[in-house]
């Protein structure tokens, strides 16, 4: 099973706005990552934030993480047509045990 | 909600021999299924995309005749490490794609120990 819950399941927005996803999970981990997906290719690493790091950014990206709450969150600022995908977070706990939520499928309308 | 199972979860064998994993989709036809590798403390790395019925695709820089891959049905990929080695210990995980084809599901992964 999946301990990684995301939200929304589905969000849609206008090219510029910002598109924040969430993702929940239940155990303790080592790090959080966050990863893209294009319709129909494999995954693509965006960014790993550790357990002890509460933000990090990259480019348009940024990431939380609370550990008290056991979540995180990914924005992505000023959205473009070509951000459309689905973006899934990933926990690892333990030794390389890596486990996916169920994804958030972005749709950035032009 | 849809289900990928892989098996074994994980794996002990001697270097030299041929270790396959299994990725099944239990609820829902999987087109295309992806094998991804995991290095220690590094993110995923994609290695394969497959497709039911065709040759798989194969990522720059993996070797095709080290770890072949069969998805010989719409519920079933396999991956095969052949010849393994000390340093294809990794975590394997798989995930299938259903309909529509932007979903995916993710296998728990499969530990592989080479000794």
């Amino acid at each position: 099973s999946q301990q990684g819950e995301e939200d929304p399941q589905a969000l849609s927005i206008q090219e510029g706005e910002n598109a924040t996803m969430n993702c929940s999970y239940k155990t303790s981990i080592n790090n959080l990552q966050w990863y893209r997906q294009n319709s129909g290719r494999g995954l693509v690493h965006l960014i790993l934030i550790r357990s002890n790091e509460r933000e990090k950014h990259s480019g348009r990206l940024r990431v939380t993480l609370d550990t008290s709450k056991k979540s995180s969150s990914l924005l992505i600022t000023a959205s473009r047509a070509a951000d459309t995908a689905s973006y899934f977070c990933a926990t690892e706990e333990g030794y390389q045990k890596v486990t996916f939520g169920t994804g958030t499928k972005l749709q950035v309308i032009p | 909600g849809a289900v990928v199972s892989q098996h074994p979860s994980r794996v002990i064998c001697k270097s030299g021999t041929s270790v396959k994993i299994e990725c099944r989709s239990l609820d829902f036809q999987a087109t295309t299924m992806f094998w991804y590798r995991q290095f220690p403390k590094k993110s995923l790395m994609l290695m394969a995309t497959s497709n039911e019925g065709s040759k798989a695709t194969y990522e720059q820089g993996v070797e095709k005749d080290k770890f072949l891959i069969n998805h010989a049905s719409l519920t079933l990929s396999t991956l095969t490490v052949t010849s393994a080695h000390p340093e294809d210990s990794s975590f394997y995980i798989c995930s299938a794609g259903g309909a529509p084809v932007e979903t995916q599901y993710f296998g728990p992964g499969t530990r592989l120990l080479v000794l």
